[in-house]
């Protein structure tokens, strides 16, 4: 079974600034797919961003990007000049390749608080 | 078009009952994944339907039951209520090909009560 750990379960940051949330995550196998979701106030699971294993560039998506370390296992994003709308809870997702069916499995969460 | 359509939005019920929550998937896509959210276990996957089958199953128990029909509409069904089960539940519709295929989008939620 896949772990995925979020060892940060708050991390605040000024507005315009940079913060940075780590995630690591437990797998034997080879191709999957990593993904971070947010989670506002409405509970709403909005896609920030997602990476390929196999694919060595990392991905960015505007003011989010990712450093994906494959033999490490981790996977952090990287929010740039932080907005008051960033603020909301984080989660990185692992999620098998191949046909496997379509299942995430959810680290414990970081929440952001954006600072005015 | 329409994003993930989940219903009721809230739900109280009572302890020994039972519960169905409904999920309509964004139109084409055929994989609908469940998952519950509580503040001590976080998210957990229950289940996932593809083209009426189930293809993954979490690790719940027996009271915890789905279908998918064959518009891809899914529903979810919790018998013998416990005080546990209050949670928010998630659906996530994935199209499963295409350039969007390895993404899932997710509903809103039904926030369960059990009392």
């Amino acid at each position: 079974a896949q772990t995925v750990t979020q060892s940060q379960p708050e991390m605040s940051v000024q507005e315009a600034e940079t913060v940075t949330l780590s995630c690591t995550y437990d797998t034997s196998e080879s191709d999957y797919y990593l993904f971070w979701y947010k989670q506002p106030p409405s509970r709403q699971m909005i896609l920030v961003i997602r990476q390929e294993a196999y694919k060595q560039q990392n991905a960015t998506e505007n003011r989010f990007s990712v450093n994906f370390q494959k033999a490490a296992k981790s996977f952090s994003l990287k929010i740039s000049d932080s907005q008051l709308g960033d603020a909301a809870m984080y989660f990185c997702a692992y999620r098998s390749a191949g046909g496997k069916g379509y299942k995430l499995s959810f680290g414990a969460g970081t929440t952001v608080t954006v600072r005015a | 078009k329409a994003g993930v359509t989940q219903t009721p939005r809230y739900l109280i019920k009572t302890r020994g009952q039972q519960v169905t929550l409904s999920c309509s998937p964004i139109s084409g896509h055929r994989s609908v994944s469940w998952y519950q959210q509580t503040p001590g276990q976080g998210l957990q996957f229950l289940f996932e339907y593809f083209s009426e089958t189930q293809r993954n199953k979490g690790n719940f128990p027996g009271r915890f039951s789905g279908r998918q029909f064959s518009n891809s509409r899914s529903e979810m069904n919790v018998s013998t209520l416990e005080l546990g089960d209050s949670a928010l539940y998630l659906c996530a519709s994935s199209p499963w090909s295409g350039p969007r295929g390895t993404e899932a989008f997710f509903g809103q939620g039904t926030r369960l009560t059990v009392v």
